[in-house]
């Protein structure tokens, strides 16, 4: 098993639909990220989840709704996207010391390329 | 400096040729700087978290050096191969929450 797995790796939706991205990490981290890349612009941070308890939430439009079930698993739940939501989406986990407040380097899934029609 | 900005934002070299590239961060409020390796249709890769001032760092032929005090720090690629060839990110904890803040990255084309 890979260490952060996505899925699906494509998805092309309507502005009506609803649609979750899952992310699944193998690797015993507590913490998980949701990055969004945007054509010609650097990743940017949407989510992040500390032991199961999110603790950023970087001014997200809230038709993108973020879910940690448990410290393995992190969904994206997508309902009335606009087509400039069309992005590639970057799930991470890594391992936070010192209460939280450091994180080592970020394990990167290969994303989720989400086309909204 | 407000944020973490990269130079060049693409590069072709030769294959053979050596290169380098700059990543910039605000120095004030330094924890650590990031560089990761991004491959077309794969996920990033980190390749060094640097943390200490004047620290140097090396994986094979690409190392990285990092000046806190001035804000920067360099990726170093010797004798670049088409396997090379990548987006190179770097990033830094920002803000009261430490959020990894990315640069919008250098990408490296090495020619055959």
């Amino acid at each position: 098993e890979t260490g952060v797995t996505q899925t699906p790796r494509h998805l092309v939706m309507g502005m009506t639909n609803k649609k979750s991205l899952k992310c699944e990490q193998h690797l015993g981290h507590n913490a998980m990220y949701w990055y969004k890349q945007s054509a010609k612009k650097p990743l940017e941070l949407m989510f992040v989840y500390n032991f199961k308890e999110q603790t950023e939430n970087n001014s997200v439009p809230s038709r993108f709704s973020p879910e940690c079930p448990n410290s393995s698993h992190l969904f994206l739940h997508l309902h009335t996207l606009q087509p400039e939501d069309s992005a590639l989406y970057l799930c991470a986990s890594s391992q936070m010391t010192g209460s939280g407040r450091r994180s080592g380097e970020l394990f990167f899934g290969e994303g989720s390329r989400l086309t909204v029609l | 400096i407000l944020n973490v900005e990269q130079s060049p934002q693409s590069l072709h070299v030769q294959e053979g040729d050596s290169t380098n590239f700059t990543c910039s961060f605000p120095s004030s409020n330094f924890y650590a700087l990031h560089w990761y390796r991004w491959e077309t249709a794969k996920s990033p890769e980190a390749l060094f978290v640097m943390t200490l001032n004047g620290d140097e760092k090396k994986k094979g032929r690409i190392s990285a050096t990092l000046n806190t005090k001035e804000g920067y720090s360099y990726l170093y690629i010797k004798g670049s191969q088409p396997e090379d060839s990548a987006t190179y990110l770097c990033a830094s904890p920002r803000g009261s929450a430490r959020q990894l803040t990315f640069g919008s990255g250098t990408q490296l084309t090495v020619l055959p």
